[in-house]
């Protein structure tokens, strides 16, 4: 069985572009997450969908984050425009309902130049 | 709001000998979890072992134990019988309590990076 995929493996942008971060999560998880890792610090929280719908994104930093999950499938994260603080690695969690395990994906490491 | 701390940025143990990572936590909430990661060098976290709060044994999967104070608010874990594979980061972490069973948005620690010398 697949685990959770996350592309691209690393992106490096320019501040100022646009970029989009694919997660897909194991199949059948209706569960999605997504956190984020600066250097140096603690991985936090951004937000979380049951299938379709957010539940909660009390972490996501500002308007410029933008989480999208179609269809309950896979998601996306767009960072538009990309500033230098964005920088980090992006991670991705799945886990069905009623379980106290995630699974997470590699993590997606972006770098804002 | 819920913090965890990990005091111990690096640590170093012998292979086959036993090792302790250090965790301590603050939330005001009365049910939780409590969670250890395992990140190595290719990048995926891995899950190792969970600790709900009203569990009464502490919590064992194989070589690893989590040594849970509850009053003193400390996780700990352990890893018995080092070997070479176990040098990783690694993230104790702690799940908010919400009305239905699996939610995962968890807060994590800052991590310990553990290398295991041959």
């Amino acid at each position: 069985e697949a685990g959770v995929t996350q592309f691209p493996s690393h992106s490096v942008i320019e501040k100022g572009q646009t970029v989009t971060l694919r997660c897909d999560p194991i199949s059948g998880h209706d569960n999605l997450y997504w956190y984020r890792r600066v250097m140096g610090k603690e991985i936090k929280f951004l937000l979380h969908f049951v299938k379709e719908s957010k539940q909660d994104e009390s972490g996501m930093p500002n308007n410029r984050f933008l989480a999208e999950r179609t269809g309950g499938t896979y998601s996306t994260l767009k960072v538009q425009p990309a500033e230098l603080e964005d920088s980090g690695v992006y991670f991705c969690a799945s886990s069905p309902q009623g379980t106290t395990e995630a699974f997470f994906g590699q993590g997606t490491r972006l770098t804002v130049v | 709001a819920q913090k965890i701390t990990q005091t111990q940025p690096g640590m170093f143990v012998q292979e086959k000998e036993a090792v302790t990572l250090d965790c301590t936590y603050d939330t005001s909430d009365q049910s939780y979890g409590l969670f250890w990661y395992k990140q190595p060098s290719s990048g995926e976290m891995i899950f190792l072992i969970y600790q709900g709060s009203y569990d009464e044994q502490n919590a064992t999967e194989g070589r690893y134990s989590l040594n849970f104070q509850k009053a003193r608010k400390s996780a700990n874990l352990v890893i018995s019988a080092s070997q070479l594979g176990d040098s990783a980061m690694y993230f104790c972490a702690m799940r908010e309590a919400r009305e239905f069973v699996g939610y995962q948005k968890v807060t994590f620690g800052i991590g310990t990076k553990l290398q295991v010398i041959p």
